[in-house]
């Protein structure tokens, strides 16, 4: 089944630098990648997805490349800002009919001021 | 909109209880899926419903665990002779039709097997 590896575990960053989390899978028929952040107390948050049919998306100061071949994708988030501190998780996809998510073991970024 | 909903937000049980957890998904949605958070652990699915369709049970750790939604919309997680390693925060999710549909979380449930 499909394995999704998260790295790093934790990072923290001056606020305006950026932080770059990265994620590897390993079953090549997956073909949707969401990113979800989760604040203390609260459950997973979308903050932007990416299908395989793309090789990057940008919102705002948040952004996702997808490397199909070496199976890889990476969150980057730019200008970070001390409420951008959170646990931050990627998922694929299996596919299929169902969706259900695989996760990787979260990257709890802290932004300091 | 009303998103996600679930409760209780917290439950304190004995070891050997059952417990019942709830979930109310967003109106319209089609396919529900509880997911399981515990430390060391990550994010775990556990189950699937899609509209009408049999669920997918296959994420459930044990014959312990069942869940059923009924009329499509509400779902209930049961978890019967609790184990302290059932402690976890319980997270339901659900989408407009399943597949590679936005997947929207609720708050969760915070079961403490004591």
């Amino acid at each position: 089944g499909e394995n999704v590896e998260q790295h790093p575990s934790t990072l923290s960053v001056q606020e305006g630098d950026s932080a770059v989390i990265k994620c590897t899978y390993s079953d090549s028929a997956s073909n949707y990648f969401p990113w979800y952040k989760q604040e203390l107390g609260k459950g997973p948050q979308l903050i932007i997805d990416i299908r395989s049919n793309v090789g990057e998306k940008k919102d705002q100061r948040i952004a996702v490349t997808l490397n199909k071949t070496a199976k890889h994708f990476s969150l980057h988030i730019t200008e970070t800002q001390p409420e951008d501190s959170a646990v931050y998780f990627c998922a694929a996809s299996t596919w299929g009919s169902q969706g259900n998510l695989i996760f990787g073991k979260g990257t709890k970024l802290s932004v300091k001021p | 909109g009303a998103g996600v909903s679930q409760s209780p937000s917290n439950k304190v049980t004995e070891k050997g209880k059952d417990v019942e957890l709830r979930c109310d998904p967003i109106s319209g949605h089609t396919a529900l899926y509880w997911y399981r958070q515990s430390l060391g652990q990550g994010l775990e699915f556990l189950i699937y419903f899609q509209g009408n369709s049999a669920p997918d049970k296959s994420g459930l750790p044990s014959d312990r665990f069942s869940a059923e939604r009924t009329g499509g919309s509400v779902s209930t997680l049961t978890i019967q002779r609790t184990q302290q390693e059932d402690s976890a925060v319980y997270l339901c999710a659900s989408s407009l039709a399943g597949g590679a549909d936005t997947q929207y979380f609720g708050p969760g449930t915070r079961l403490t097997v004591l």
